[in-house]
């Protein structure tokens, strides 16, 4: 286990509703990034959060956000669901915001489905 | 070109073979690499990184082309436990700080 954590570990929606995912980071680590993975694709980085600062996003429009708290645990937050947004959403720690050497530790996922 | 491509499979082997992956990158300044595995309905787990020209651990090598900007996976005498995702990863050299993973190869291993 990675002592990455998520919830919920599942979660049904609907159109139009908002939804909040949790993460919380492995102990020591101070970065978190978010990853949405649809059906069939590799994950798609959605945004990173160092020390409680947005450190870098994707392409996902501005209904995709986030917030780090100073434990360093993470939210991400999605407005106005559409049905593509229907995926596995995955938290990832590091010890630093910078990956081209550090490894990322996901977490479980969460399993989101827009109805 | 998309930044990174990997052949979807699936790659059904039989136990005890030998089988590759490849995967290529059009990011030429990417200096860094890595081989996540990731297990049906589960999270991505870092299998290897590759920093130079390759990398073996046990029964799995990596090796990259960076003129060719080219990886590959071998795993040797397959394992039916090797039955997973093998997903391709390059880390971001500009800004953003992201991994960024191609669609995976899928491979069975069969008795």
């Amino acid at each position: 286990e990675t002592g990455v954590t998520q919830s919920p570990t599942h979660l049904i929606k609907t159109r139009g509703q908002q939804v909040t995912l949790r993460c919380s980071s492995q102990s020591g680590h101070n970065t978190v990034s978010w990853y949405q993975q649809a059906l069939g694709q590799g994950p798609q980085f959605i945004f990173q959060y160092y020390r409680e600062e947005e450190n870098g996003r994707g392409n996902f429009p501005p209904r995709f956000s986030g917030l780090q708290f100073p434990n360093y645990s993470s939210e991400l937050n999605v407005n106005a669901l559409e049905l593509d947004d229907s995926a596995l959403y995955l938290c990832a720690s590091s010890p630093d915001r910078f990956t081209v050497y550090n490894e990322q530790f996901f977490g479980p996922g969460t399993r989101l489905t827009v109805l | 070109r998309k930044e990174v491509e990997q052949d979807p499979g699936p790659f059904n082997v039989p136990e005890g073979a030998t089988v590759a992956f490849n995967c290529t990158y059009s990011n030429s300044a990417s200096q860094s690499f890595f081989w996540y595995r990731q297990d049906c309905r589960k999270e991505p787990k870092l299998l290897m990184s590759v920093y130079s020209s390759g990398n073996e651990d046990g029964r799995f090598t990596a090796q990259l082309n960076r003129a060719s900007q080219y990886i590959s996976l071998l795993i040797r005498d397959s394992k039916l436990s090797d039955s997973a995702t093998y997903l391709c990863v390059v880390p971001n050299t500009g800004g953003g700080n992201k991994l960024t993973f191609g669609t995976g190869t899928q491979l069975k291993v069969e008795l």
